[in-house]
């Protein structure tokens, strides 16, 4: 089993759409969560860290379930410039940074 | 320019030779990780280091790659006898690794893409 899997994918959604991608990781021990998002032939930034009590920024979510080994991020209010790639992002106990394959958001007009 | 600095862009190489790739982290930075991503995937890891030590290099990787970080700034990273399966985008990235805190942002370079004819 790979250590962080999402949604395949590719996800096409209309302008204003609300759409939702899903990670799960396989280390309970993992300490800590992200969302980086990858513009096509570009290296991944950072989007958004993840909390154990959920957080928001302005028209993202993240939230995280530990007991589900789950983690999700909402985008509302789909825009143009969120056509992206979004990879979940897990620190294991072993202190090392994993990231998931990543699933392809395409919004379109 | 401040951030992480990856050299050369682009490599083409025949199968069997030796390519060296070089990644300048961000000065302060203390963790440097090594990635390599191929198309529709997301960065694979293949290792990382605390300053200079080494701390853990993928059970995925053969022992032609090896990596180094002498004086705990920049990195290489050697591909020897490559093969056409190497080819891929090699990523670096770096981070300040704090030890009171778990979060931890990376910051990465613009790749080398490798291309083994």
């Amino acid at each position: 089993r790979k250590e962080v899997e999402q949604d395949p994918g590719p996800f096409n959604v209309p302008e204003g759409a609300t759409v939702a991608f899903n990670c799960t990781y396989s280390n309970s021990a993992s300490q800590s969560f992200f969302w980086y998002r990858q513009d096509c032939r570009k290296e991944p930034k950072l989007l958004m860290s993840v909390y154990s009590s959920g957080n928001e920024d302005g028209r993202f979510t993240a939230q995280l379930n530990r007991a589900s080994q789950y983690i999700s991020l909402l985008i509302r209010d789909s825009k143009l410039s969120d056509s992206a790639t979004y990879l979940c992002v897990v620190k294991t106990s072993y202190d090392k940074v994993i990231f998931g394959p990543g699933t392809s958001l395409s919004v379109i007009p | 320019d401040t951030g992480v600095s990856q050299d050369p862009r682009h490599k083409i190489t025949k199968r069997g030779q030796n390519v060296t790739f070089r990644c300048d982290p961000i000065s302060e930075h203390n963790r440097l990780y090594w990635y390599r991503q191929t198309l529709g995937q997301g960065p694979e890891f293949l290792t990382y280091f605390q300053n200079e030590a080494q701390l853990e290099k993928s059970r995925l990787l053969s022992d032609r790659f090896s990596a180094e970080r002498p004086k705990g700034s920049f990195s290489t990273l050697e591909i020897q006898r490559t093969e056409q399966g190497d080819s891929a985008m090699y990523l670096c990235a770096s981070s300040l690794r704090r030890s009171f805190s778990t979060n931890e942002k990376l910051f990465f370079g613009s790749g080398t893409q490798l291309s083994v004819l």
